[in-house]
């Protein structure tokens, strides 16, 4: 089983700061990653595919990268309403998620 | 836009037995594969099922499989998930959502990405 490590565990940051967040797989995934967005009480968006492609509904200062086995999810300058936790989900090998980012305002 | 709507959840003992449903509108059911993804109390995301758009392949975690089944009835557009030999670990809001297929002419491809999700519904598992 493909595992995924998360980090940080927990990011507070202030508004309008850059956010960078952290996905390493346990083996190569080629760029077969999605980040997902989810907020208190509510179901996860999709965020990101295919390691960089942000799905609609987004706005451009999230950005994905990274191939293989490290990947990053940044925000370029945090807003607000971009509270949430996010994970990142693997499909080559079944689908797993990461154990989250939880990305709060300080 | 996309719409699905969970049901069925609910308090059971462990051993027992639920049904949950997802009701999906506002796109051709037909063409897509389905998934269910549960999230245990304060935790994160499991996947839990696939099925096919077609309903012609399966597939599960080793933590559910021959416990849980998922099926679908593309003539209603819903999606079904069994759940049998319930344990206290399966406790969770149980999430339907849509998988990003690709249809050519010919086939439709699995993208396993998730694009769309229901809002959940609440198993408890407890005696």
């Amino acid at each position: 089983e493909i595992v995924l490590t998360q980090s940080p565990a927990t990011l507070s940051l202030s508004p309008g700061e850059r956010a960078t967040l952290s996905c390493r797989a346990s083996q190569s995934i080629s760029s077969y990653l999605a980040w997902y967005q989810q907020k208190p009480g509510q179901a996860p968006r999709l965020l990101i595919y295919g390691a960089s492609n942000r799905a609609t509904g987004f706005p451009a200062r999230f950005r994905g990268s990274g191939s293989g086995t490290d990947f990053t999810l940044t925000i370029s300058s945090l807003e607000p309403e971009d509270c949430a936790v996010y994970y990142c989900q693997q499909r080559t090998d079944g689908l797993t998620f990461g154990g989250g980012t939880k990305v709060e305002m300080k | 836009q996309v719409q699905l709507v969970e049901s069925g959840g609910g308090v059971v003992q462990p051993g027992g037995s639920l049904r949950l449903s997802c009701a999906a509108s506002e796109f051709t059911f037909s063409d897509y594969g389905m998934h269910w993804v549960r999230q245990a109390p304060g935790k994160g995301l499991e996947w839990v099922a696939f099925i096919r758009f077609d309903g012609s392949n399966m597939y599960y975690p080793d933590s559910v499989k021959g416990r849980f089944t998922i099926s679908r009835d593309n003539s209603k557009n819903m999606l079904y998930l069994q759940m049998n030999s319930l344990r206290t670990e399966d406790t969770a809001v149980y999430y339907c959502a849509k998988d990003s297929t690709y249809c050519s002419t010919s086939d439709c491809y699995a993208n396993w990405y998730l694009d769309f999700w229901g809002r959940g519904t609440l198993v408890t598992v407890s005696s």
